[in-house]
């Protein structure tokens, strides 16, 4: 029972690298959320993805881009990542964005950028 | 820019011990719900509310909604060490349904 899977769990980058985080659902949610959690300031949205093939901008896109590969992956990149990025970045899905459902979270992949 | 602040940020209660959170914007949600996280976790639905006014109750804790749908607050009776945590309320906006987080009251219970 898998839930929300997000890789790699721990990454750790020069400034100006870049990445990829891949989250994958195996719940047939058809919306998809990147948020970002930083000490003190809760989860801040960065990117969602409505339904397959559609992506909107959150609270703090700068900095990123997201593909929303099929229904089950929604992806997030740093192309040149900057110490500002350093953060615990949770993917997370929901069966439909009108729903007042559950919001199902990965673990969270901790990111440290030097 | 819709914001949801908590009060307070941080407390630190001794076990049976009553308590309360708060959540509070300037913006109309249309439902509002709560998390609790624990470290190295993604957040957990506590409790989701819908209605203007609704409580709903969870074992210890009970969850309001306001009238308004602006504001909401989450009661625990008689607070246990497992009560311990990160607990964060989270908004749905009316027009883009996206949802905002509180920035969090993190909750320490002492035995």
């Amino acid at each position: 029972n898998a839930g929300v899977t997000q890789t790699p769990k721990f990454q750790v980058l020069k400034t100006g690298q870049s990445m990829t985080l891949q989250c994958a659902q195996d719940m047939n949610h058809n919306s998809m959320y990147w948020y970002r959690q930083d000490p003190g300031m809760g989860l801040r949205l960065i990117y969602y993805s409505a339904s397959e093939g559609t992506t909107d901008k959150g609270e703090v896109p700068n900095g990123y881009n997201v593909s929303r590969l099929n229904k089950r992956e929604f992806s997030l990149r740093l192309e040149s990542a900057a110490p500002s990025q350093t953060s615990v970045y949770f993917c997370a899905s929901i069966l439909d964005r009108e729903s007042t459902g559950e919001l199902f979270f990965g673990e969270g992949s901790r990111l440290t950028v030097l | 820019t819709q914001l949801l602040e908590q009060s307070p940020q941080f407390l630190s209660i001794q076990e049976g011990e009553n308590l309360t959170v708060y959540c509070n914007s300037s913006s109309v949600f249309s439902s509002l719900q709560w998390y609790r996280q624990e470290p190295g976790e993604g957040p957990v639905l506590l409790v989701t509310v819908v209605t203007g006014g609704e409580v709903k109750k969870l074992k210890r804790l009970t969850f309001q909604f306001g009238d308004a749908r602006k504001d909401s607050s989450l009661h625990i009776t008689a607070a246990q060490p497992g009560d311990t945590g990160l607990y964060l309320c989270a908004g749905v906006s009316d027009s883009s349904y996206k949802l905002i987080f509180g920035s969090g009251t993190r909750l320490l219970v002492r035995p």
